[in-house]
């Protein structure tokens, strides 16, 4: 079963505009990724926070996390048409599970 | 390798022919894991290899799905008489380190699997 749940589904933005995408999961984690999926492709990490952490910086990516409400962001800024994909956090629970749980994804369409 | 390899990327069975799907991971990666991806959803967990040991089969659907990997280099993700809700992206993945969790996992392209 799916843990996490993006939100919003889909989002289609401007060029230039910033996009935001929530995720919610359900138990406690060892760290959360975002991965990015252009259509018809594999899944490209994107970054990694770790449960420890609360904001973390890549270039054009902020994500942030808040523990105690479950729950993690995914800001673009200044977005480009080339971002145009689905976003997919998956969250690492540890305690000997081996596997990420991925959500159901947000569809980005960003607009030149 | 460059990347995760993965083949056939598409693959249309009739249903009830067995299918097999490889993936040919990062060299050097302990870590290998099949996922399942139906059509506007994320991935779903198959199975996980730590080198040659399947420590994870958790999430295999059915007794009809069976993955390998004999050398913990390449790996085989079998399915027996393929029924039309095994139409999915089957997803390989990859990752330096062994225990599974906690690293960036490397994605193959998918294989696109049909029945008809």
């Amino acid at each position: 079963s799916q843990q996490g749940e993006e939100d919003p589904q889909a989002l289609s933005i401007q060029e230039g505009e910033n996009a935001t995408m929530n995720c919610s999961y359900k138990t406690s984690i060892n760290n959360l990724q975002w991965y990015r999926q252009n259509s018809g492709r594999g899944l490209v990490h994107l970054i990694l926070i770790r449960s420890n952490e609360r904001e973390k910086h890549s270039g054009r990516l902020r994500v942030t996390l808040d523990t105690s409400k479950k729950s993690s962001s995914l800001l673009i800024t200044a977005s480009r048409a080339a971002d145009t994909a689905s976003y997919f956090c998956a969250t690492d629970h540890g305690a000997g599970s081996y596997q990420l749980t991925f959500g159901k994804g947000t569809k980005l369409s960003v607009i030149p | 390798g460059a990347g995760v390899s993965q083949s056939p990327r598409y693959k249309v069975a009739k249903r009830g022919q067995d299918v097999a799907l490889r993936c040919d991971p990062i060299s050097g990666h302990v870590s290998l894991f099949w996922y399942q991806q139906a059509l506007g959803q994320g991935p779903e967990f198959l199975t996980y290899f730590q080198n040659e040991a399947q420590l994870d089969k958790s999430g295999l659907p059915s007794d009809r799905f069976f993955a390998e990997r004999p050398e913990g280099s390449v790996s085989t993700l079998k399915i027996q008489r393929t029924q039309q809700e095994d139409s999915a992206v089957y997803l390989c993945a990859s990752s330096l380190a062994g225990g599974g969790s906690g690293g960036e996992l490397f994605f193959g392209e998918g294989s696109r699997l049909t029945v008809l």
